[in-house]
């Protein structure tokens, strides 16, 4: 089936410092994936959709200078946190659309997630 | 715009017995999709099952059925035969009508639902 690989899945960084995490799509072309965030024990928000050859689509509330997509080709984004500060500590998760066979739906399907620390 | 309600901040059930998680919503869409994702403690999301607004009967895969009823806006997860590995957290999602493929990527989550399965 459909996977999508996400790396680092932990990373620890420094005040100041910028970290790079990257999606894959394994066995499939996705020019549109997901970048979404979760903070402890809450839901999951979109941040922004990026977008194969283009600029990313940000979400209301999203600084596109702080977070930084880059979709350069069909089965690669990676989002990079610049000037990490304490507060950007989070679980962020990338995604891409497929087809479930099942019901024929298109259904986000997640990577593993990176779990960022900033010191 | 859409919420998702999930009133259960938590659940337990006996292993092998049936459980249902609580999943309500509201939408001025006259077309939506229900989703609903499992997150283990690794923190991957796993799709579990889909249900579109105008499907006729409820959605079941497996272990997994979706009680729909569209005029109280509920979309119920029911998990039959439970197993020590379902214990995570739940996740209900709605996705909204929109123009173009980058609208299928934007879900509105609940809060999610700890279900922990005891033996």
């Amino acid at each position: 089936g459909a996977v999508v690989s996400q790396h680092p899945s932990r990373v620890i960084c420094k005040s100041g410092t910028s970290v790079k995490i990257e999606c894959r799509s394994l066995d499939f072309q996705a020019t549109t994936m997901f970048w979404y965030r979760q903070f402890p024990k809450q839901s999951l928000m979109l941040m922004a959709t990026s977008n194969e050859g283009s600029k990313a689509t940000y979400e209301q509330g999203v600084e596109k200078d702080k977070f930084l997509i880059n979709h350069a080709s069909l089965t690669l984004s990676t989002l990079t946190v610049t000037s990490a500060h304490p507060e950007d500590s989070s679980f962020y998760i990338c995604s891409a659309l497929r087809q479930d066979s099942f019901s024929g739906a298109n259904v986000l399907t997640f990577g593993a997630g990176s779990r960022l620390t900033v010191l | 715009a859409q919420k998702i309600t999930q009133t259960q901040p938590g659940m337990f059930v006996q292993e092998k017995e049936a459980v249902t998680l609580d999943c309500t919503y509201d939408t001025s869409d006259p077309s939506y999709g229900l989703f609903w994702y499992k997150q283990p403690s690794s923190g991957e999301m796993i799709f579990l099952i889909y249900q579109g607004s105008y499907d006729q009967q409820n959605a079941t895969e497996g272990r997994y059925s979706l009680n729909f009823q569209k005029a109280r806006k509920s979309a119920n997860l029911v998990i039959s035969a439970s197993q020590l590995g379902d214990s995570a957290m739940y996740f209900c999602a709605m996705r909204g009508t929109g123009a173009g493929g980058t609208s299928y990527g934007k879900l509105t989550f609940g809060q999610g639902t700890i279900l922990t399965v005891h033996p």
